[in-house]
């Protein structure tokens, strides 16, 4: 059975920084791209970023690129999420989930971390 | 960007009626699309990817179709597990987005 499981969420002052994890198991975790997509409380969900099979590629969001680092670590079966500059508006539940490289959809999905940016 | 619009952004009806959502992208993403079903406090459930393609395991009263930029997630004859917030998502290029999301919810 694939499983992810995200943790490393919590409260976190607006300028700090979180990092997140997403250990993967069920599946053969350095053969697939991985993603972040986040959801603000009530609101939908936006793609935040994406990795490759060994690291070498990343896409971002415009609203996350040069805050936020995503990385993976294939002899640990995780995918990472590295917060800087935390904003209000950062404030979401945020999900990993495998990537189709050849067609571009998320699956499976984890469970979600909260993060929550306030003073 | 790609944009992505869905109508309606809610929709009422009864258990064995049937939904059609649209999900419209702002230029031609091929084929590149999917859609998700989201239950409250659950992640976001793969039903269709390659605009027409049901998920292993994703009952066939659910269909999508389209191609272009006009798409569409039908639910032939609505069960009370179907209550839910439905979202598109286009896969043609990076940044990759989401449509805003249609609640069916119970007439």
């Amino acid at each position: 059975e694939v499983q992810l499981v995200e943790s490393g969420g919590g409260l976190v002052l607006p300028g700090g920084s979180l990092r997140l994890s997403c250990p993967a198991s069920g599946f053969i975790f350095s053969s697939q791209w991985m993603t972040w997509v986040r959801q603000a409380p009530g609101k939908g969900l936006e793609w935040v970023a994406n990795i490759n099979q060994d690291g070498s590629d990343k896409y971002y969001a415009d609203s996350v690129r040069g805050r936020f680092t995503v990385s993976r670590d294939n002899a640990k079966n995780s995918l990472y999420l590295q917060m800087n500059s935390l904003r209000d508006e950062d404030t979401a539940m945020y999900y990993c989930a495998t990537y189709s490289d050849s067609g571009g959809w998320f699956d499976p999905w984890g469970q979600g971390t909260l993060v929550t940016v306030s003073s | 960007d790609i944009q992505m619009t869905q109508s309606p952004s809610s929709v009422s009806a009864s258990v064995g009626g049937r939904v059609t959502i649209s999900c419209r992208a702002s230029q031609g993403i091929g084929t590149f699309l999917a859609w998700y079903q989201q239950k409250p406090g659950k992640a976001p459930k793969l039903l269709v990817y390659l605009a027409s393609v049901l998920q292993s395991g994703v009952p066939s009263r659910f269909s999508g179709s389209g191609s272009g930029t006009d798409f569409t997630l039908t639910i032939s004859s609505l069960q009370p597990e179907d209550f839910a917030i439905y979202y598109c998502q286009q896969a043609n290029s990076f940044p990759l987005t989401f449509g805003p999301g249609t609640k069916v919810d119970i007439k």
